[in-house]
Order: structure tokens, then C-alpha cells, then sequence
């Protein structure tokens, strides 16, 4: 069957640290895959695209990586601080039909 | 630029009775998303609409829920009658385009408590 996993326990980590996010998926052949973040009571916001040829993508403290072998996607936010705080959502498309599907989401805690 | 409208942010009624969620998009975004988003999980897509069109909508319950887009702008979801399992958060989004190349561009959401 057709799944995306990502951690489901929250992330805690040192101000200052660099978090490390995964994103696992089986049954799909995504030809994109989004990640957003997720504040309590709002909705989720985009912040990086990548497509399956490539396999890294860099945004100021952000960095995205796509292993369509592995099939695996890791986030990364270096010099985390603590408004850094959220829910992260992994999304890939479903055979480029425009229909995201999301995993559903780990919280980061980053401590001053 | 505004973002995606959405009214009413909190909506509480009680089992079989009626609501409706209303959403505006983003001006120029054609796409229009539905997502039911329950605590702890990611958003599930209930509808997505290109224009008036409604191009996926095999994941909406149609026995109690319907959508509309007219004049491919703004929209309602309505459920009809509500039940308990239908608490949950309701997200709009919009899109430029209709394939997963596009970011999606999400409203604050509605959260529905069903008594």
C-alpha cells in the first residue's frame, strides 16, 4: 500500500543545532515533493520544492535533499532557533496530478 | 497581497444539523483545494477544483458532504448532516496551477466541533 512516514515523535533539539527532519515513502514515483511548516491554529506554509532529478535544494538555513532510491526525502534547518518551533510536512505528488499527498507531520522543539 | 479567506474560523453545532465553510483564494489561482486535517495528522484532500471544475473529488463523502465553486473563485464546503466524526479542521487552499510543481498557498482553516 501506498504510505509516507515521517517521525512521528517530536524533535528536540539545542538552539543553534542543526535539525534533521526525514520523510519516507513507499508505492509512490513522486516527480515533486513540497515541505511545509504548520504553527498551532494556522494553516501550513510552503517553503521548499524539489523535483525528482534533483537531489538537493538549499533556502537561506534550509536544505532539502530527494533520494528517489531510497526513497526518502531529509530536511535540514542549520542554526535552528527557537522560532524555528513547528510542525514540518512532508507532501509529494501523486503521479504529478496535482493531488499532494501529506505525511503527517513531525513538531520540532528547539531550546534557547 | 491578501491570502487565502477563510470564514468562520471556529463553528460548533451540534450532530445532523447543517454547516458551511466559505473560501476565497488567492487572486489568479485557477486551483482551489479542500482539506479535512484532523489533530496530528496532515491534510487529506476532499476536493480540488481547476476553475469551476471540480477535478478530483473522490475523496469527498457524498452522501453528506458537497462543494461549489461558481465563477471559479470563491467556494463552500457544505456538510449536511454533520456527525460527530466531522470535527476536524476544514483548509482552503489555492494554486496556480493544477500539478504538483505549484506550491499550495493555505487559509488559516475552520475548526468544526460537532456535539
Amino acid at each position: 500500500s501506498q504510505k509516507i512516514e515521517q517521525n512521528s515523535e517530536a524533535l528536540n533539539i539545542q538552539e543553534g543545532k542543526t535539525a534533521t527532519l526525514t520523510c519516507n515513502y513507499t508505492n509512490y514515483s513522486p516527480a515533486y515533493l513540497q515541505w511545509y511548516r504548520q504553527d498551532p491554529g494556522r494553516g501550513p506554509v510552503f517553503l521548499l520544492l524539489i523535483r525528482e532529478n534533483e537531489k538537493e535544494k538549499r533556502k537561506e538555513r534550509l536544505k532539502v535533499t530527494f533520494d528517489t532510491t531510497l526513497k526518502q526525502s531529509l530536511f535540514h534547518i542549520t542554526a535552528s532557533q527557537p522560532a524555528d518551533s513547528a510542525t514540518y510536512l512532508c507532501a509529494l505528488d501523486s503521479g504529478n496530478t496535482g493531488k499532494l499527498i501529506f505525511g503527517q507531520g513531525t513538531t520540532l522543539q528547539v531550546k534557547p | 497581497e491578501a491570502g487565502v479567506v477563510q470564514s468562520p474560523r471556529y463553528k460548533i453545532i451540534e450532530k445532523k444539523q447543517p454547516v458551511a465553510f466559505w473560501c476565497n483564494p488567492i487572486s489568479g489561482h485557477n486551483t482551489l483545494y479542500w482539506y479535512l486535517q484532523n489533530l496530528g495528522q496532515g491534510p487529506e484532500l476532499l476536493i480540488r477544483y481547476e476553475n469551476e471544475e471540480a477535478v478530483d473529488d473522490s475523496q469527498l463523502p457524498k452522501d453528506r458532504f458537497s462543494a461549489e465553486r461558481l465563477k471559479g473563485v470563491d467556494s463552500t464546503l457544505k456538510i449536511q448532516p454533520a456527525e460527530l466524526g466531522d470535527s476536524a479542521v476544514y483548509l482552503c487552499a489555492s494554486s496556480l496551477g493544477g500539478t504538483g510543481e505549484y506550491e499550495q498557498y493555505f487559509g488559516p482553516g475552520t475548526r468544526l466541533t460537532v456535539t
